[in-house]
């Protein structure tokens, strides 16, 4: 069964700061792993899927990089800004496309101006 | 931008009562999704919908749980008898064929009393 951690559960640093947010897995078999937003009670907001193939994927100043024999994904954010304040949730899908993600229990960021 | 909308975003209902959560996905995809969120605890997958029918479901979606697409455009969620510990934040998510990519809706917060 997938397990998915996501540690520290909180993070807070100021603003400018570059960050990397972790998120590891039990099984390796995974298809691919998907990143998400999510702000206070809404609803999550995808933000980068990267396929199992892949070693990392861009947008904007986001960058998760993937490496499944370490069960490891990172997202890393660069210049933070108060505005990416949020919970951060990695969730990882087994095998199939579209079969369920099984997420983290994600990281709250505050970037303090 | 296509979005996935789910009514009502909040609902309060009695305990034993039977609820019916309301999804519109996004247009052209076909796999549709439920997860929920307890609060603070993370977001479990319920129970995926594909063809018209169930292609996978959790240990959570038992005879309580039922869904249904009754016309081209809405995906319901349909919990009977409704208990404390189902209080929560549901959400409805979709994919469509070539993309793996699962769109989030906002979420209906269901509070049973």
């Amino acid at each position: 069964k997938q397990e998915v951690t996501q540690i520290p559960a909180a993070l807070s640093v100021p603003e400018g700061e570059n960050l990397v947010l972790n998120c590891s897995f039990t099984d390796s078999a995974i298809y691919n792993l998907q990143w998400f937003r999510q702000d206070p009670g809404k609803g999550l907001t995808s933000l980068l899927l990267i396929q199992s193939s892949q070693r990392e994927q861009t947008s904007g100043r986001l960058n998760a990089s993937l490496d499944k024999s370490s069960g490891r994904s990172t997202l890393y954010i660069a210049a933070s800004q108060p505005g990416d304040s949020a919970t951060y949730l990695c969730a990882a899908r087994q095998r199939i496309a579209n079969s369920k993600l099984t997420f983290g229990k994600g990281i709250t960021l505050s970037v303090r101006p | 931008e296509p979005e996935v909308t789910q009514t009502p975003s909040h609902q309060v209902t009695q305990m034993g009562q039977e609820v019916i959560l309301r999804c519109v996905p996004i247009s052209n995809h076909l796999y549709f999704y439920w997860y929920r969120q307890i609060l603070g605890q993370k977001v479990e997958f319920l129970v995926s919908f594909y063809n018209n029918e169930i292609s996978e479901k959790s240990e959570i979606f038992d005879d309580q749980f039922s869904v249904e697409r009754p016309d081209g455009s809405n995906f319901t969620l349909k919990i009977r008898s409704t208990k404390l510990e189902d209080s929560a934040m549901y959400f409805c998510a979709s994919s469509g064929v070539g993309t793996d990519t699962q769109y989030f809706g906002p979420g209906t917060r269901l509070t049973v009393l």
